[in-house]
């Protein structure tokens, strides 16, 4: 497949380790955050989103905190797997008439056996 | 299988050239958006339809062109190709109001040679 993101930050941890993935947002006026996965050669995958009238939100081996005074976004992945291998991207979500989803740069996250 | 088609999957066409990208949204999304990504950049916002009008545009060039249609499908057309506009082409789509995720297709790998 193709590769994304040739020079993009990478996080390498071993197989049954905790991952954690940041990302620092832009507009204090964001009051939506999603987490999307990209396998190589497909589209963006939905993991979690968060309201900005939370703090923390957590799905199945995955949790999201949102640190609002610092734009600050983390997925925290339990029990990393192989199959979690990807570029992670976290989107903001503006609301104007229309809804503009600004994505950051990505996290690659590398799973070592 | 995110429910959003997008089609071709892959071409390759010469500079100056004109192609149109073809995306068909989940079955009830009103909303269509489209972004790039190319190989060292994250996902581009380029634009977002709602119900066959324009709600948000984002870096968008002016040779490129999108519209979507009563039966909700949209096209995104590209013309006087540079090489520059290699890219993966991704559409998504999500049910209209604030707040909502977007699911992406599998994308449109554009070559321009």
């Amino acid at each position: 497949g193709e590769s994304v993101g040739l020079h993009l930050p990478t996080l390498s941890v071993q197989e049954g380790d905790n991952s954690i993935i940041n990302c620092a947002y832009s507009n204090s006026a964001s009051d939506y955050f999603i987490w999307y996965k990209q396998e190589s050669g497909k589209g963006p995958q939905f993991i979690i989103d968060i309201r900005s009238n939370m703090d923390k939100r957590q799905g199945q081996r995955v949790t999201v905190l949102l640190n609002k005074t610092v734009k600050h976004l983390s997925l925290q992945i339990a029990a990393t797997q192989p199959g979690d291998s990807a570029v992670y991207f976290c989107a903001e979500v503006l609301y104007n008439y229309g809804q503009n989803f600004v994505f950051g740069p990505g996290t690659r996250l590398s799973v070592l056996p | 299988d995110s429910g959003v088609t997008q089609t071709p999957k892959h071409l390759i066409t010469a500079t100056g050239q004109r192609v149109t990208l073809r995306c068909s949204p989940r079955s009830g999304d009103l909303s269509v958006y489209w972004y790039q990504q190319s190989l060292d950049q994250g996902l581009q916002f380029l634009i977002q339809y709602y119900n066959g009008e324009e709600r948000a545009k984002g870096n968008i060039l002016e040779r490129f062109s999108a519209q979507q249609f009563p039966d909700l499908h949209s096209e995104l057309n590209l013309s006087s190709l540079e090489l520059g506009d290699s890219a993966l082409y991704f559409c998504a789509s999500s049910v209209m109001g604030e707040n909502t995720e977007a699911f992406f297709g599998q994308g449109t790998r554009l070559t321009v040679v």
